[in-house]
Parts: C-alpha cells; structure tokens; sequence
C-alpha cells in the first residue's frame, strides 16, 4: 500500500516557536487531511483541504494544499504545551482510500 | 452526538481464540474503516465499506473478516487470533460530501 513519505519525523522546539511539517506522495490526491494524535486516544481532525493551492486555518495552525496536488504542508503558530503529540497526514485520491504518513512527534520545552 | 466509538477499549486473547471489535457511528455517514496502527507504520487499512451491506479488502485484510449489517455499525472479526495481530485497531467513518474521516478512540488488542 502507498505510505506518505512524512517530514520530519521529530521535533523538539521551545514554547512560543513556530513549527513546519509536511508530506510528500508520488500520486497526485484530491483531498489532504491532517490529524493530531494524543497517547491513548484516536486521531483527532485538524484541517481538510480540497483544491490545490488552497490555504486553510484553525486556529494557530495553517495547511496548504500543494500545488502539484502531490504535497501539503502543515504549520503550527507559537506553539504551547498542549501541542505535544503526534502530527499525521492523509491524503485521498479517486477512490475510497486514504493513505497515511507516519507521523511527526512533536515535543513543546516549556 | 458521540461521533464514533469502539467497544471494547482493551482486550488480551490467547493464540487461537476469536473475537469482535464493534464500531458504531451516529453521523450517518456512507463510508467505514477499519485500520489498525503499530510503532513505526502509521496507520494501514484492514478492510472498509462503501455502504451497508457492502466491504472490500484493504492492504492488510488477511486474519481479519468484517461485517456491515447496519449503516451505522462495523464489525471486525479475528477468528482465530495471532500474536502478529497485536495492536490498536481504529474504526473511522467519512461522508461523501466533506470527505473528512472522523476517528474512533481505538481498541487496544493483544494477543499472547
């Protein structure tokens, strides 16, 4: 099956820091998604995205459908403590399917 | 409004044993999954349904059988489990107007 190549796979940045992430595929996807996921609990929906080029926001954080259709990137604005956990995209193409990347750990330093 | 939820959270089998997992969901929505997560692979599809009545295999299909009687339920089956099969399993469910997949809390499963 087709996994996202996700980057990077960790990150430890200080409290107030701005952070980047993003995923890349060899197949062009119609839909991108992003997800957090706590310790314990199932992934949580952050932002969906649907057009090329389109540029989203909730909140602090802000993704963008890559114009190729084969990225997207996701950024995370003064960042806080409760941003701790792990980052994960999804991308769908004609079908039913959606492939995943394997995650970005991300640990706020207070 | 629960969204998606899993019964049960945590389960422990003995090699051989079988079981089921139950996925239900209260948003109407056509489409199910089931997935299962391990250390270091993200998540990979066991098997999904377009609508009741229906399933398909995913990319990891083989030990596991599903059934979607009812819209709103998904059921995973393992009838006779393995220790390969240890891990957490996540049911999800998507429109098709939004394509957003929501996520239940996830089943934690192992298998000794």
């Amino acid at each position: 099956g087709q996994q996202l190549n996700q980057s990077p796979q960790s990150m430890f940045i200080q409290e107030g820091e701005d952070v980047s992430m993003n995923c890349t595929s060899s197949s062009i996807f119609n839909t991108w998604l992003w997800y957090k996921q706590d310790p314990g609990e199932g992934p949580v929906l952050l932002i969906a995205l649907y057009k090329a080029g389109e540029l989203t926001s909730n909140g602090r954080l802000t993704a963008q459908f890559g114009i190729t259709r084969k990225d997207s990137f996701l950024n995370i604005s003064a960042s806080i403590p409760s941003d701790v956990g792990i980052y994960f995209c999804a991308g769908r193409a004609t079908g039913n399917q959606f492939y995943f990347g394997t995650g970005t750990s991300l640990t706020v330093i207070p | 409004n629960a969204g998606v939820t899993q019964t049960p959270k945590f389960r422990v089998l003995k090699t051989g044993q079988s079981m089921t997992l139950l996925c239900a969901q209260d948003m109407n929505h056509e489409y199910m999954y089931w997935y299962r997560q391990d250390p270091g692979m993200g998540l990979r599809l066991i098997h999904y349904s377009v609508g009741e009545g229906t399933t398909a295999k995913g990319e990891v299909p083989d030990g596991y059988n599903v059934s979607r009687l009812k819209k709103q339920n998904f059921l995973l089956g393992l009838e006779s489990a393995a220790p390969s099969q240890t891990s957490v399993y996540f049911c999800a469910a998507t429109g098709t107007a939004s394509y957003e997949q929501y996520f239940g809390p996830g089943t934690r499963l192992t298998v000794t």
